[in-house]
């Protein structure tokens, strides 16, 4: 089967320019789940999708990042305006119920 | 709330040489358990879970771990280690009905020649 499709593999933006992510999840996964991954750390949760409804988006940084999954496919996950603190890979994994994560290779993000 | 803790941020051990990386967790009641690895600028790739079946569970190039309730552990394993194996290895954990999974912060693994 195909895997976790994310573009772009990596973005280098200006602090306070906005930048947009592209995931496409394994065909018939309903949920979608955007991770941060800062450098050295473990990936955390920014926000879960279970088909195009918001399961948790506790973590996501309301004021700057935004997140969509239309028809409850693809998702996009944007941040505007970029801070530096936001430089780290993105991750966009999918899943069926109760089974183990698919992840992407992620976007490489850097702010300057 | 669940978490994990992985002890020691960075194994280095000997080509052929047994791999130990810890994991502690904590989860109000039984979970799910995970090990993923990820290779330098690629996403995770799933090792081995444990989903309250067998305590010892298997996974790919001969890993292994180990679900020890009394001691909320599920150390990953490998008896001989290969070149190969270098890469950063998370742990995770997941509650029953629950697919927010949370990850800890990850061991880099080396491996001497």
């Amino acid at each position: 089967e195909a895997g976790v499709a994310q573009s772009p593999r990596y973005k280098i933006i200006e602090k306070r320019q906005s930048v947009a992510f592209w995931c496409n999840p394994i065909s018939g996964h309903a949920t979608l789940y955007w991770y941060q991954q800062i450098l050295g750390q473990g990936p955390k949760l920014l926000i879960q999708f279970q088909n195009n409804g918001v399961v948790d988006d506790s973590q996501l940084p309301k004021d700057r990042f935004s997140a969509e999954r239309l028809k409850g496919v693809d998702s996009t996950l944007k941040i505007q305006p970029a801070k530096l603190e936001d430089s780290a890979v993105y991750l966009c994994a999918s899943s069926l119920e109760n089974s183990p994560l698919h992840f992407g290779n992620g976007t490489r993000l850097t702010v300057t | 709330a669940q978490s994990v803790t992985q002890l020691g941020s960075h194994v280095s051990v000997s080509e052929g040489a047994l791999v130990l990386l810890r994991c502690n967790y904590s989860s109000s009641v039984p979970p799910y358990l995970f090990w993923y690895v990820q290779y330098p600028n690629q996403g995770l790739q799933l090792l081995l879970k444990y989903t309250s079946a067998a305590t010892l569970v298997k996974g790919i190039n001969d890993f292994e771990a180990e679900f020890k309730k009394s001691e909320t552990s599920f150390h990953l394993t490998k008896p001989s280690a290969h070149m190969s194996d270098a890469a950063e290895y998370f742990c995770a954990v997941r509650e029953l009905n629950n697919n927010d999974m949370r990850f800890g912060a990850g061991t880099r693994l080396t491996v001497k020649p």
